[in-house]
């Protein structure tokens, strides 16, 4: 079956620190991966994916991941944070049969000045 | 505008009640979707569909019913709300063949509360 692991309900940074958001998976199937955003008060919206091209991939608002079948991991990263990348972030794998999201329980991330 | 919108985006209701929570999107998307959103648990597939009068079960079924007599409606149902589906639910869509993508698009939520 597949699931998601997101390590970390809650991180803080602060303002041009490194961002770092775990997100490890289980699949039965060959894995496609996805993060999405979730700002205050709205619906999310898909930051990026990978769908077994490049291991690294790039993303919305100097997001990218990395795809390590080693580790099973897939892990969100931004090389400095601003203050407006305060948000719910969530890993998803997709299911068996294609037609169905698995998400991970998120991980809210606070940037400080 | 296009989009996907919900209503209603606030709803308090009474235990034993029925409440609809209505979802309308305009890109004539195949399939859609709701989602629960609580707090340790992230988002959960209730039901979805893949086209007009095709629905299925997803992760948490009970106590919800659906229905989909068009493609750009896809109105969810508590038939007798209960405590525990105090939640945030979500509406999404995607096109057909865009499976890979995984690009679900979103509504902005339903944020219902049972008492």
């Amino acid at each position: 079956a597949q699931s998601v692991t997101q390590l970390g309900s809650h991180v803080s940074v602060s303002e041009g620190a490194l961002v770092l958001l775990r997100c490890n998976y289980s699949s039965s199937v060959p894995p496609y991966l996805f993060w999405y955003v979730q700002y205050p008060n709205q619906g999310l919206q898909l930051l990026l994916k990978y769908t077994s091209a490049a291991t690294l991939v790039k993303g919305i608002n100097g997001f990218e991941a990395e795809f390590k079948k080693s580790e099973t991991s897939f892990h969100l990263t931004k090389p400095s944070a601003h203050m407006s990348d305060a948000a719910e972030y969530f890993c998803a794998v997709r299911g068996v049969g294609y037609n169905k999201l698995i998400f991970g329980a998120g991980t809210r991330l606070a940037v400080h000045p | 505008d296009a989009g996907i919108t919900q209503s209603p985006r606030y709803k308090i209701t009474e235990t034993g009640r029925q409440v609809t929570l209505m979802c309308h999107q305009t890109w004539s998307h195949s399939y859609m979707f709701w989602y629960r959103q609580d707090l340790g648990h992230g988002l959960r597939l209730i039901y979805y569909s893949a086209a007009a009068d095709i629905t299925d079960k997803g992760e948490v079924p009970d106590g919800y019913v659906v229905s989909r007599s068009k493609t750009e409606n896809f109105p969810l149902t508590l038939e007798s709300a209960t405590r525990s589906q105090t939640s945030v639910y979500f509406c999404a869509s995607r096109a057909s063949g865009r499976a890979l993508s995984g690009e679900l698009f979103f509504g902005e939520g339903s944020r219902l509360t049972v008492l």
